[in-house]
């Protein structure tokens, strides 16, 4: 019930496409789902959060869509980069241990 | 500049001995955290402290060991009971105590085993 499935594990994306993360949870007491982005042999960084009070948020090309009775969330990268080549994580957490559950992660390969 | 920062950037651990992480932040945060991180798998919690002087396990503590004397710091010890160190690790740290805050991760540490 802790855990939260990510897919697909790898992703390959032209440059200009929409790349699309999907991760899956079942512990309803989630209530903050944050992505990361990680370059190789560099530490995670905030990407987007959202809360599930929200069906979607949105900041520049990255957006995060929520669908809370589905229990699912997924991040869409619009006009991918080449820059954006990373791994990305998706997590959940609740509020009273503060203790993030992470997706396995999936690499995202922008090719030019 | 603020951040946390962990050290060294590599570490080489031979049989039988026990090696030690070190992680600080500058950030005043109250809550730091430890995760391990293997190939094709994700960030998987070693030990967390919400406060100073206390701290609990997380879903792999076995065969780690953590401090939080100062606010500041949380190093992590690898002693000779883990059986498979070698992995990268990392050091993250928070705002709150027990909330679904958002956590800030340091650069990382590789253990390689001789």
């Amino acid at each position: 019930q802790q855990q939260v499935k990510q897919s697909p594990q790898s992703l390959i994306v032209q440059k200009g496409g929409i790349s699309i993360i999907n991760c899956a949870y079942e512990n309803t007491a989630f209530d903050y789902f944050p992505w990361y982005q990680q370059f190789p042999g560099k530490g995670p960084a905030l990407l987007i959060a959202i809360r599930p009070d929200v069906s979607e948020k949105k900041e520049g090309r990255f957006t995060i869509s929520f669908n809370k009775s589905a229990k699912q969330f997924s991040l869409h990268i619009m006009d991918s980069q080449p820059g954006d080549s990373a791994t990305y994580f998706c997590a959940a957490s609740s509020g009273n241990t503060g203790k993030l559950i992470f997706g396995q992660g999936t690499t995202l390969q922008v090719k030019p | 500049d603020g951040g946390i920062t962990q050290s060294p950037k590599y570490l080489f651990r031979k049989e039988g001995q026990n090696v030690t992480l070190s992680c600080e932040q500058n950030l005043n945060h109250d809550a730091m955290y430890w995760y391990r991180q293997d190939p094709g798998q994700g960030l998987r919690l070693i030990y967390y402290s919400q406060i100073v002087n206390d701290f609990q396990k997380g879903d792999i503590a076995e065969g780690y060991s953590v401090s939080r004397e100062k606010k500041e710091s949380f190093p992590l010890t690898v002693t000779s009971a883990q059986k498979n160190p070698t992995a990268f690790y990392l050091c993250a740290s928070s705002m709150a105590r027990g909330g679904s805050e958002t956590q800030y991760f340091g650069p990382g540490t590789r253990l390689l085993v001789l």
